[in-house]
């Protein structure tokens, strides 16, 4: 039963682009969302965030959009870097002190030159 | 540095043994989390704590026993080690009203033959 989907486990980009990462939940329940980026033999690292409450959240180069009518949301990166190559974990939760993450199986992002 | 360290980093043993993975956090964060990443690339929660109590218990095999011995520190010991243990597991961290933003160690990569 997976409540977070990521169904694309790759995508490629040019750099200077804008690279586009999905996510789909089933779980209503769901209040919190979160982007993690993960490098190679390193633990995920906090990308940004989005509360339900919320249809946008922008930091930099990153945005994330909440469409909670669809269960979908989506990761924008603009223009897109060779650093910014890695694994790009959806997570979902309900929110609350302590409340556990559940994550997608990622999506490879390859930023080409 | 400040950070979630993990220790050790690799760990391969036979079947059957008994083995520990450490981890301390020196963020002053309140909650302390076991992620288990199989070779599916599913990142999921094993086990929460909160100032040392046990508050997410994911269905986990008994042989799986976390211990805090104070908040800053949550070790995995693992009872007869079967093949399909063999995973990376992060622990991770986050503070109170932190709205789930969890902060990872890099993991250990655990094969057991």
């Amino acid at each position: 039963d997976q409540q977070v989907k990521q169904n694309s486990p790759s995508l490629s980009v040019q750099e200077g682009r804008i690279s586009i990462l999905n996510c789909d939940y089933t779980n209503s329940m769901f209040d919190y969302f979160l982007w993690y980026k993960k490098y190679p033999a390193e633990g995920p690292t906090f990308l940004i965030s989005i509360s339900s409450i919320k249809d946008k959240n922008e930091d930099g180069r990153f945005t994330v959009f909440l469409n909670k009518s669809a269960k979908h949301l989506s990761l924008h990166i603009v223009p897109s870097q060779p650093g910014d190559s890695a694994v790009y974990f959806c997570a979902a939760s309900p929110g609350g002190t302590a409340s556990k993450l559940t994550f997608g199986t990622g999506t490879r992002l390859q930023v080409t030159l | 540095d400040t950070a979630v360290s993990q220790t050790p980093k690799y760990l391969v043993t036979q079947m059957g043994n008994d083995k520990s993975i450490k981890c301390e956090q020196n963020l002053g964060h309140d909650t302390m989390y076991w992620y288990k990443q199989d070779s599916k690339k599913f990142l999921k929660i094993m086990f929460s704590y909160n100032n040392k109590e046990l508050i997410i218990n994911e269905t986990v095999p008994n042989r799986f026993s976390p211990k805090s011995p104070d908040k800053a520190h949550l070790n995995l010991h693992i009872n007869s080690l079967e093949l399909g243990d063999s995973a990376v597991y992060f622990c991770a961290s986050s503070p109170l009203g932190s709205n789930n933003e969890q902060f990872f160690g890099p993991g250990t990569r655990l094969t057991v033959l």
